[in-house]
């Protein structure tokens, strides 16, 4: 069974860089077909996507946080990584990592979904 | 790239069916069957429900239904039961990933 947990502090000082890792375990990141990704949840509301990966390096970011984000993988640790620069306390909320299958949109059969999500993490952005 | 629209709050009585709305643009639901819908639990993570606008994965109860007209996608409910109490949000695929504004469910 796929599980994925995301790690790193709770709290981070406005103006610093966000950094998170998602470790998966029973499945190899380096798997075709499959993307990894970052999803944040501010409290009380809904969901954002923020970026996703594949494991050869291709990445996409949601254009409003393009500018101040990166999603890196360390195949090597079977990890992910999401840094997020300048944060802001709106960038407080819970981030969750998740496995993307995703293909097919321009030639093929065309798939979009997550399939297996982390527990999630509450990052406090304060000083 | 503006987040999907969903009704804030659906209730029914236990049996009853729910529907719930996910309105797009021609641009995301519109153009392409890949809306999925996830189902999250107070404290927990989402959960996928359903995916390409109508697919169940394994495991999960075909009390669950989804289907897509033009800009709207929609996920139906069927013999509503007191453990389907939770937030819902559906997603489409639009050069990017985009959510809906979530809707909560309650079974009175």
């Amino acid at each position: 069974q796929l599980q994925l947990q995301e790690s790193g502090p709770g709290l981070v000082k406005p103006s610093e860089t966000l950094s998170l890792t998602c470790t998966v375990s029973g499945g190899s990141i380096s798997s075709s077909s499959y993307y990894w990704g970052w999803i944040r949840q501010p409290p009380g509301k809904g969901l954002e996507w923020i970026g996703s990966m594949y494991y050869s390096g291709s990445t996409y970011y949601n254009p409003s946080l393009t500018s101040r984000v990166t999603v890196s993988v360390d195949t090597s640790k079977n990890q992910f990584s999401l840094k997020l620069t300048s944060v802001t306390a709106a960038d407080t909320a819970v981030y969750y990592c998740a496995r993307l299958i995703y293909g097919g949109v321009v030639a093929g059969t065309p798939t979009a979904f997550f399939d297996y999500w982390g527990q999630g993490t509450l990052v406090t952005v304060s000083s | 790239q503006s987040a999907l629209t969903q009704p804030a709050s659906v209730s029914g009585s236990p049996g009853q069916s729910i529907t719930i709305s996910c309105t797009g643009t021609s641009s995301d639901v519109g153009s392409y069957n890949l809306v999925s819908w996830y189902q999250q639990h107070p404290g927990k993570a989402p959960k996928l429900m359903i995916y390409e606008v109508s697919k169940r994965p394994s495991g999960v109860s075909n009390r669950f239904s989804g289907s897509k007209s033009g800009n709207t996608a929609s996920l139906t409910i069927s013999g509503l039961q007191a453990e389907d109490e939770a937030d819902y949000y559906c997603c489409s695929y639009a050069g990017s990933m985009v959510f809906g504004t979530g809707t909560k469910v309650t079974v009175l």
